[in-house]
């Protein structure tokens, strides 16, 4: 049970450049989540997925766009990347829709933009 | 903006002490988690109390949640270096809904 797996570990970008942040879960849930986490303040929602075929904005989407592309897997675009997209950026899940709303992360992407 | 603050920002004490954060909320909630990141990782959920609940323990955890002071504390009794993490405070508003976390407390535990 390899949990919430994301790819890549780091990346650096030119300004202007996209690419796809890929992410997986084995955990049969139906929720999952992108936030972007930078110093001093906390995890922010970009995007998240409700349920398979389903994607809504969170707290701070500009700039990214969101494929969930099957039960497993929820990709984050940046379709032109900015400096101020340098984050760390972590994908969850969670079985939403139960009892618990138990989020399990990934193990982050270190993503600097110049 | 944030649903949660946690308080202190930081907090250094020695091996063996205990170590209280505390987090405020602006709006009623559902539930209340707390999660643990360690340097270069991703956040790994601790413990979640339930609008209903008042007190919850886990090993050498314990959480409290005052929903009229719209507030919550983790207590981690008995310290130790391992513990050194930052650890976060998330709110749900309703069952199945997104969590919104707060800032963080950055815990440095001294051997």
């Amino acid at each position: 049970n390899a949990g919430v797996t994301q790819t890549p570990k780091f990346q650096v970008l030119k300004t202007g450049q996209s690419m796809t942040l890929q992410c997986a879960q084995d955990m049969n849930h139906n929720s999952m989540y992108w936030y972007r986490q930078d110093p001093g303040m906390g995890l922010r929602l970009i995007y998240y997925s409700a349920s398979e075929g389903t994607t809504d904005k969170g707290e701070v989407p500009n700039g990214y766009n969101v494929s969930r592309l099957n039960k497993r897997e929820f990709s984050l675009r940046l379709e032109s990347a900015a400096p101020s997209q340098t984050s760390v950026y972590f994908c969850a899940s969670s079985s939403s829709g139960g009892r618990t709303d138990t989020q399990y992360f990934g193990p982050g992407t270190r993503l600097t933009v110049l | 903006s944030q649903q949660g603050e946690e308080d202190p920002q930081a907090l250094s004490i020695q091996e063996g002490e205990n170590a209280t954060m505390n987090c405020s909320y602006k709006t009623s909630i559902n539930n209340l988690q707390w999660y643990r990141q360690n340097s270069g990782r991703g956040l790994v959920h601790l413990i979640l109390i339930r609008s209903n609940e008042r007190e919850k323990h886990s090993g050498r955890l314990r959480v409290t949640l005052d929903t009229s002071k719209k507030s919550s504390s983790l207590l981690i009794t008995a310290s130790r270096a391992a513990d050194t993490a930052s650890y976060f405070c998330a709110t749900s508003q309703t069952s199945g809904s997104r969590l919104t976390f707060g800032e963080g407390t950055q815990l440095t535990v001294n051997p």
